[in-house]
């Protein structure tokens, strides 16, 4: 079974400060990580997909089969960062039922 | 706008009754998805579709029906059957290739 877990509920800096949510994911074949934002009074939104491998408001992920992790990172957070963050796994080929994580809220203080 | 639309954005029920929330898509999507997120426990998938007249039980489908007469809709019933109806509820859908979700604005219900 596909499993992905946020062990932070809640993740707290300051601005200026280095940022990294954590996402560890347990799947037997070749996962699709997806990291999904969700700014107050806004849709759940796609931020950046590891496929992509691209740096979306100056987040970047890498995913590490190694350590089965996709963790989210950015070296300068900013206020507007403030946001609960989920992590997604979805199987690739078949059936594409994505499973998310328990979300992490990043608050960054002025 | 958006292209999903989730009605009514807020809907109180007294207990016993069901209540059907409304996921409307004009985005030529073959799959739809419904999930619950409560505060803590994440998103939880209810039932999803991928064609229509078709779909298929999530991880907590007890208490909640769906169908899926046409491309553009998938209506959610939570029925008397379930046992903590109370959160917010989100529809999605994605063309399967890109595997990007799009998302609606969710659908709070409220049991009294």
């Amino acid at each position: 079974a596909q499993r992905v877990t946020q062990p932070e509920k809640l993740l707290s800096v300051f601005k200026g400060a280095p940022v990294e949510l954590k996402c560890n994911y347990s799947y037997s074949g070749s996962p699709e990580l997806f990291w999904y934002v969700q700014y107050s009074r806004q849709r759940l939104q796609l931020l950046l997909r590891h496929i992509s491998r691209e740096s979306i408001k100056g987040f970047t992920a890498d995913l590490n089969k190694g350590e089965t992790s996709f963790h989210l990172k950015k070296p300068f957070a900013q206020e507007e960062d403030s946001a609960m963050y989920y992590c997604a796994l979805r199987r690739s080929g078949g059936s594409y039922i994505p499973t998310f994580g328990r979300g992490t809220s990043l608050i960054v203080h002025p | 706008d958006g292209g999903i639309t989730q009605s009514p954005k807020y809907l109180f029920r007294k207990e016993g009754q069901n209540v059907t929330l409304s996921c409307e898509q004009n985005l030529n999507h073959d799959a739809m998805y419904w999930y619950r997120q409560d505060p803590g426990q994440g998103l939880r998938l209810i039932y999803y579709s991928q064609i229509v007249n078709d779909f298929q039980k999530g991880d907590i489908a007890e208490g909640y029906s769906v169908s899926r007469e046409k491309k553009e809709s998938f209506p959610l019933t939570v029925t008397s059957a379930q046992k903590n109806p109370t959160a917010f509820y989100l529809c999605a859908t994605t063309t399967g290739d890109a595997g990007e979700l799009f998302f609606g604005e969710g659908s709070r219900l409220t049991v009294l």
